[in-house]
């Protein structure tokens, strides 16, 4: 099983500034099989990126992804209020499905 | 544009057996395209993928909790089911059902809005 884990465990930024997220896996990521999904309280996880640096549908392009093997980062280029979320990575290349810890970007 | 809408009882009494439907709208579980999976997510914990389904009753599960788990497909009624036996607190979480495509390896890309399942006697 890959292990993901995330860092900061929470950043605190104010509206406007930039956000870097950090995903590290266990083991390399096959293909670079991950995505990031935002989550807001109440609310079901969205999907923002997959296969590392892909956008989903509708998201705007203030997200971006990189990274392959190990280390993959979500970039947020200029925060947005409805940005402050919890975020979580997520690998599809290996089986079982594994998610990261989460990081919350809370308002400063 | 699909829909999944999770239901089933909010609360389980320990060792027994929780029992979940998601039911698929607006697409179908036919569809050779997607698998369809069970995820869940403990109060203020991360998330857990459980097991997912084809259309053709192709399974996957959690190792962690294949023991335990049984995942079904009915196709007649666009549905598809999660049961999870012998369940303690530790199974209390927001049960989420989603889809992920089947054909090339792909993310979790629709989501129900998730149920919330406690443990509890």
């Amino acid at each position: 099983e890959i292990l993901l884990t995330q860092s900061p465990g929470t950043l605190s930024l104010s509206p406007g500034e930039g956000a870097t997220l950090s995903c590290r896996a266990s083991q390399s990521v096959s293909r670079s099989y991950l995505a990031w999904y935002q989550q807001k309280p109440g609310q079901a996880p969205r999907l923002l990126i997959y296969d590392a640096s892909s956008r989903a549908t509708g998201i705007p392009d203030r997200f971006s992804g990189s990274g392959s093997g190990t280390d993959f980062t979500l970039t947020i280029s200029r925060l947005e209020p409805e940005d402050f979320a919890l975020y979580y990575c997520q690998q599809y290349g290996s089986s079982p499905r594994t998610f990261g810890q989460g990081t919350k970007v809370e308002i400063k | 544009q699909v829909q999944l809408q999770e239901s089933g009882p909010g609360l389980v009494k320990p060792s027994e057996t929780l029992s979940l439907t998601c039911t698929v709208s607006g697409g179908s579980v036919s569809s050779g395209t997607y698998y369809w999976s069970w995820i869940r997510q403990p109060p203020g914990k991360a998330l857990e993928w459980i097991a997912y389904i084809s259309y053709s009753g192709t399974t996957n599960y959690n190792p962690s909790l294949k023991s335990r788990v049984t995942i079904s497909v009915d196709t007649s009624k666009n549905q598809f089911s999660l049961k999870l036996s012998s369940v303690t607190t530790a199974d209390t979480a927001v049960y989420y059902c989603a889809r992920h495509p089947r054909i090339v390896q792909g993310p979790f890309d629709s989501w129900g809005q998730g149920t919330l399942v406690t443990v509890s006697s």
